[in-house]
């Protein structure tokens, strides 16, 4: 069964903790991506990286940091160091980036709460 | 500065009725248009894509417009369904540089028995 994955669905945090948000695909895709959606907003770019062992800072990267060892795995950790972590996160995948025709697969999220 | 602005924000509509939302944008050179549909707590789903030479695509009940040139694009939904109720977001994506996908806070549709 193809797809992306991520998990937990629901993560809590205290603040000043790092909490690490885990994101899969077995699509094979050399592209993956972070964002971040708020309320009323539309998606935010955190990172993307379009190969393994690559990947580049987005719009909102302050506080955030990514890993990229494997083609299926783009992790996310949301260190202390980001001011107002609550929020939904979504992770994506694609062929490649290309020419930004290739579509992007989003995994089901993962919702943070900061207590 | 590339934007797509969508609207309105938020629809109610009754179900079986007709709908339709737009999505303005500034992007530029372009190369293509894609609308997804957003279930709350899910993530999105990608309905149609377009591109400069297109003017219509249709994927069932949903029809996406284009006009390349004003810079605009709309989505109608045909006789609509409770399950249509989500939010539809538009994504412009560009040529230039290396990440080329520019987001619309999306439209959040209602739709009531």
């Amino acid at each position: 069964d193809g797809g992306i994955t991520q998990s937990p669905k629901y993560l809590f945090r205290k603040e000043g903790q790092n909490v690490t948000l885990s994101c899969e695909q077995n699509l094979n895709h050399d592209a993956m991506y972070w964002y971040r959606q708020d309320p009323g907003q539309g998606l935010r770019l955190i990172y993307y990286s379009q190969i393994v062992n690559d990947f580049q800072k987005g719009d909102i990267a302050e506080g955030y940091s990514v890993s990229r060892e494997k083609k299926e795995s783009f992790p996310l950790t949301v260190t202390s160091a980001q001011k107002n972590p609550t929020a939904f996160y979504l992770c994506a995948s694609s062929i490649s980036i290309g020419r930004g025709y290739n579509e992007q697969f989003f995994g089901p999220g993962t919702r943070l709460t900061v207590l | 500065k590339n934007q797509v602005e969508q609207s309105p924000q938020s629809l109610i509509i009754l179900e079986g009725k007709n709908c339709t939302l737009q999505c303005n944008y500034t992007v530029s050179p372009f190369s293509n248009l894609r609308w997804y549909k957003q279930d709350t707590g899910r993530g999105p789903v990608s309905l149609t894509i377009m591109t400069f030479s297109e003017n219509t695509k249709s994927n069932g009940r949903y029809t996406a417009t284009l006009d390349a040139d004003t810079k605009q694009s709309s989505l109608h939904i045909t006789a609509s369904q409770l399950s249509d109720s989500a939010s539809y977001i538009c994504v412009v994506s560009g040529t230039s540089g290396t990440y080329k996908y520019i987001f619309g806070t999306g439209t959040r549709l209602k739709v009531l028995a």
